[in-house]
């Protein structure tokens, strides 16, 4: 167990809709990263953020957007959701601003 | 430009038998290596990772990883395989300073009895 925690495990929705997966990092963890897993891009890194400020930006779309709260769990918001948005949807977290250190189970994201 | 590049997409070996997975590597500065796991469903779990010093690192699940600046290889390799050990593997690559991970594309494992 990584103790970082996603909800919810599988999501199912049609296009155009707009979906939240949250994510609770492992405790004592101010970093937390967004990373995408699908067939044909593999696994990207889409963002981190750093005790509530974002610290780093990758191949995230426009149309995502992701932030983290005070008591540090954080949100990936999609919106206008397309096919090619299917994929699983890995969230991780450490200590410091490094390196992802400990990943969670991944929130599978289905689009209709 | 970053990037990591696993050969084997898919490797079959028999139970007992010696693992070898390749991974190359391409950064611009001192890289970080990191091997992976995957078990179907379930999120990443690191085996080893490489920072600095002797360049042969010792992971869990008896999993080491040799790191070759001269090859820029990260290769990980197991004595004996057992087959819980059936899974996806993930190389992958960051730096000083850096707060991305470069994955390579897996190399799927199957464990023959």
């Amino acid at each position: 167990d990584s103790g970082v925690t996603q909800t919810p495990k599988h999501l199912i929705t049609a296009t155009g809709q707009r979906v939240t997966l949250r994510c609770s990092p492992r405790s004592g963890d101010l970093s937390v990263y967004w990373y995408q897993q699908s067939l044909d891009q593999g696994l990207q890194f889409l963002i981190q953020y750093y005790n509530g400020e974002e610290r780093a930006k990758g191949n995230i779309l426009e149309r995502f957007s992701a932030q983290q709260f005070p008591d540090l769990h954080s949100e990936l918001n999609l919106s206008s959701l397309e096919l090619g948005d299917s994929a699983l949807y890995f969230c991780a977290s450490s200590v410091g601003g490094g390196q992802p250190q400990h990943f969670g189970d991944g929130t599978r994201l289905s689009i209709l | 430009a970053q990037s990591v590049t696993q050969p084997d997409i898919h490797i079959t070996v028999s139970e007992g038998a010696s693992l070898e997975l390749r991974c190359n590597y391409s950064y611009g500065a001192t890289p970080y290596l990191f091997w992976y796991v995957q078990s179907p469903g379930q999120g990443l779990q690191l085996l080893l990772k490489y920072f600095s010093g002797d360049t042969l690192v010792q992971g869990i699940k008896g999993f080491e990883a040799e790191f070759k600046r001269s090859q820029s290889s990260f290769n990980l390799r197991k004595p004996s395989v057992h087959w819980s050990d059936a899974a996806e593997y993930f190389c992958a690559v960051g730096g000083t300073g850096a707060n991305n991970l470069f994955f390579g594309t897996g190399t799927r494992l199957t464990v023959i009895p």
